[in-house]
């Protein structure tokens, strides 16, 4: 199936700092990524989508100019949490498509960041 | 999309099947109805998905009903490793954008 990759796995950063999270697929090209968070025991919130060579849409109540996302290439996307607040700290996890015009989402592994 | 009821939690013996409900009954004629599971701090992966007919794959079984208002995913022969969130999604195609509501907790017992 489709792998889906994000690295850091884990991160901690001072306050004030900025930390950027990549996400890949590593054996399928996707023009849109989406970015989630997830609070402990709640469920997955949609942040925004990512589209390749284009500007993210961001979901309602989501800061684009503190949730910086980039998409610069079918295999990459990354996401800059600016001036990070240990309000932050979260689970942040990226998904793409299929590829193929395959509707399923494949997940990465997620990056637990923690805010100090 | 459609909304999605699910039961808050679940319990099931290993080696049994297990069987997950969703309630769908607002669904419109050519939303799809996908499963995924998400086990404790890991991403969520992609069970199965289904329009009409019932489905099967490696991992589970999808019962669709006929008028489409409800489904059961079906792991039939469970074990540990399947102990997770299972969220029941309804999307048209092409759509993409998930909504996740609060899913089901899948606790498979020894």
């Amino acid at each position: 199936g489709a792998v889906v990759s994000q690295h850091p796995s884990w991160v901690i950063c001072k306050s004030g700092t900025s930390v950027k999270i990549e996400c890949r697929s590593l054996d399928f090209q996707a023009t849109t990524m989406f970015w989630y968070r997830q609070f402990p025991k709640q469920s997955l919130m949609l942040m925004a989508t990512s589209n390749e060579g284009s500007k993210a849409t961001y979901e309602q109540g989501v800061e684009k100019d503190k949730f910086l996302i980039n998409h610069a290439s079918l295999t990459l996307s990354t996401l800059t949490v600016t001036s990070a607040h240990p309000e932050d700290s979260s689970f942040y996890i990226c998904s793409a498509g299929g590829g193929s015009g395959r509707d399923e989402q494949y997940f990465g592994p997620g990056t637990r960041l923690t805010v100090t | 999309d459609a909304k999605t009821t699910q039961p808050t939690s679940m319990d099931c013996a290993e080696g049994r099947a297990a069987n997950l409900p969703c309630n769908h009954s607002t669904i419109s004629g050519n939303e799809y109805v996908y499963w995924y599971r998400q086990i404790h701090s890991q991403g969520p992966q992609y069970i199965i998905h289904g329009l009409k007919n019932n489905e099967t794959n490696e991992m589970a079984s999808l019962i669709i009903t006929e008028d489409r208002k409800s489904s059961t995913l079906i792991l039939p022969h469970a074990t540990l490793r399947d102990t997770a969130v299972y969220y029941c999604i309804v999307i048209l195609p092409g759509a993409q954008k998930l909504v996740f509501g609060q899913g089901t907790r899948l606790t498979i017992n020894p």
